[in-house]
């Protein structure tokens, strides 16, 4: 079955660590995202990318970072400089960039902090 | 710049009551707008969507019409069940400088129904 996989389902940090949460994908899209959803919000778009080794910032890239190395592959990097990282972390992925194209979401990673 | 509103929840309801979440969006151009479904602890599951004016977009019983002069895109289905319990975004499609796309989502609307 094609999907998104999202791991570990629940992550947690300690003061001034880094952690990276995985997104794969087995369905060939060329694009991928990352949104943080905080509760009672919308999802903030973090960073996206459209084609293998290129990523762009989204609204609140600031603490974060990304890898695009592989197509099927986008993790994401949660460094000590992001100071209030407790939140729901949605990967997704488009067959590309489009405006019409569908969004397709993993399950999400909740990222605690200790 | 472009932005999506949704009524606020929670909206509770009993079974088989008849069912509207309203949104509304701020936009240049023609975006494709989206509702998004998410279930306790899940991610989003794209529920229908709409690529221009006049579509109606449908699913499972659920339904929404684009409509351009009103900029909606409120959400309806005829009778509810428990199972629809979860989360409702809208969502519309912006461009951006690069000329790739985001989706830009409402703050989400808690559905509640009872038995």
């Amino acid at each position: 079955d094609g999907g998104i996989t999202q791991s570990p389902k629940y992550l947690f940090r300690k003061e001034g660590q880094n952690v990276t949460l995985s997104c794969e994908q087995n369905l060939n899209h060329d694009a991928m995202y990352w949104y943080r959803q905080d509760p009672g919000q919308g999802l903030r778009l973090i960073y996206y990318s459209q084609i293998v080794n290129d990523f762009q910032k989204g609204d609140i890239a600031e603490g974060y970072s990304v890898s695009r190395e592989k197509k099927e592959s986008f993790p994401l990097t949660v460094t000590s400089a992001q100071k209030n990282p407790t939140a729901f972390y949605l990967c997704a992925s488009s067959i590309g960039g489009g405006g019409r194209e569908t969004q397709y979401f993993g399950p999400g990673t909740r990222l605690l902090v200790l | 710049g472009n932005s999506v509103t949704q009524m606020e929840g929670p909206v509770t309801l009993s079974e088989e009551a008849f069912l509207t979440i309203n949104c509304t969006y701020t936009a240049t151009g023609y975006p494709s707008l989206f509702w998004y479904v998410q279930y306790p602890g899940e991610g989003l599951q794209l529920l229908l969507k709409a690529t221009k004016a006049d579509d109606k977009g449908s699913n499972k019983g659920f339904e929404a019409t684009y409509r351009k002069e009103t900029t909606s895109f409120h959400l309806e289905k005829g009778s509810v069940q428990v199972s629809d319990s979860a989360v409702y975004f809208c969502a519309l499609s912006s461009a951006r400088m690069d000329s790739s796309y985001k989706l830009i989502f409402g703050s989400g609307t808690r559905l509640l129904v009872r038995p």
